[in-house]
Parts: C-alpha cells; sequence; structure tokens
C-alpha cells in the first residue's frame, strides 16, 4: 500500500517554541520533500533530500532545517517558530522526480 | 524563480459539464504534470505529459501540451461534483524538484 504519513495532522504552538513535523513513506522512495502551501501561492518546495543525509535547500528553507537519518523517514524542524511560519506543510516521496506522492499535510498554528 | 501559473483562478460549474483550465510555464521542463488536491488532502498526480506529447488522455481527463507556447490545458468531460477540487499543474527545472503553480479551484454543482 503506498501511503505517505504526516504527524501530527494539527498543531498549534508559541512564537519561539520549537517544531518537529514528522513524515513517512512505505515505498523506499529515495527522494523526499517538504513544501509549505499558503493561499494563493501554491506549493513551495522548502527542502528536497535525495537520500539518507543527502539534503538540498529549495526556495524557502529559511527558518527551517530538516533530517533524514532512514529512507523512510524526513522530518522538518523549525528552531524557534515565527508566526510567519503558519502554513500547512506537506511531505512528499518520490521515485524519479516525476510522480510525487503526497502526504495528507500538518496544519501548524503559530501564535 | 520561474513557475507554472494557471490562468483562470476559480471556475464554477454544473455538474455534467465540460471544464478546461489553463497553464502557462517559463522554463524549459521535460514533462507537464497535473495534480488535483481535494479539501483537507494533498495533490495527487491525474496525469503527465510529457515535452514529446501534444495530446494525454486518461479516462475523463485530456491534458496538451504546445511547447512553442509553453502552456498546457486540462479538461474534464462530464464533471462530477467529486471533482471539485484545486487542479494545480507543475514542472520540472530539466530534472530538480516540479515546481507548482498556483492552482485553479473548480466548484461543480450536483
Amino acid at each position: 500500500d503506498m501511503k505517505v504519513t504526516q504527524m501530527p495532522r494539527y498543531l498549534i504552538k508559541r512564537m519561539g517554541e520549537n517544531v518537529l513535523l514528522e513524515c513517512g513513506q512505505d515505498m523506499s522512495h529515495e527522494t523526499m520533500y517538504w513544501y509549505r502551501q499558503d493561499p494563493g501561492l501554491g506549493l513551495q518546495l522548502i527542502y528536497i533530500s535525495y537520500d539518507v543525509d543527502s539534503n538540498s535547500e529549495g526556495d524557502i528553507p529559511k527558518g527551517y532545517r530538516v533530517s533524514r537519518k532512514k529512507r523512510e523517514h524526513f522530518s522538518l524542524i523549525l528552531d524557534s517558530a515565527k508566526t510567519n511560519q503558519t502554513s500547512v506543510y506537506f511531505c512528499a516521496s518520490s521515485f524519479d522526480n516525476y510522480e510525487q506522492y503526497f502526504g495528507p499535510g500538518t496544519r501548524l498554528t503559530v501564535l | 524563480s520561474q513557475w507554472g501559473e494557471e490562468n483562470l483562478q476559480a471556475l464554477s460549474i454544473q455538474e455534467g459539464e465540460d471544464v478546461t483550465m489553463n497553464c502557462s510555464y517559463k522554463t524549459y521542463t521535460t514533462v507537464v504534470q497535473w495534480y488535483r488536491q481535494k479539501s483537507g488532502k494533498g495533490p495527487a498526480q491525474l496525469i503527465l505529459i510529457r515535452s514529446n506529447e501534444r495530446e494525454k488522455r486518461s479516462g475523463r481527463l485530456r491534458a496538451t501540451l504546445d511547447t512553442s507556447s509553453q502552456s498546457s490545458s486540462l479538461s474534464i468531460t462530464g464533471t462530477l461534483a467529486t471533482d471539485t477540487a484545486v487542479y494545480f499543474c507543475a514542472t520540472d527545472q530539466g530534472g530538480r524538484a516540479l515546481i507548482f503553480g498556483t492552482g485553479t479551484t473548480v466548484s461543480v454543482s450536483p
């Protein structure tokens, strides 16, 4: 069963707190992605990971970092969250960059 | 960075009607993909059309690609209420991660 999971689905944090978003996939895909989605802006790429410990910045990496220690898990970390990081975050994985499989998203609110 | 742009932001139609949405892009791409995102869900790929193809069909879906004008379209025939979603086009940058457009919201009334 091809699946991308994300935890948690909803999260409320205060400004300055640390945030950890987790993503898992069961397809053994090498490439994984983190996006954020804001109204009217589509999906913006934060980070891309080509495999374990092989991560690359996307278009909007500032304020975020990632960790990938196992092929099936990819984490997004916000150190000292800011209110402008309130968004919906999507994780995706891909075998060949032609089709990306997305998770259900995490709605993060930073107060 | 360059990215795809859907030309029409929102469409409201009745069930059974056909709908077409367009996307223009600014950089070279090897494929154009169309994704659908239903409310509260992540996007899911609908159809992929390669740069050497002019048209691709899948069920009620038809995608076209015009590389000379750097534009693509997605048509849905005989829409259903379940087709209500946001539709995105996505292009690659010669192999890097996909660049998604801002999306076209399609609302289909029963």
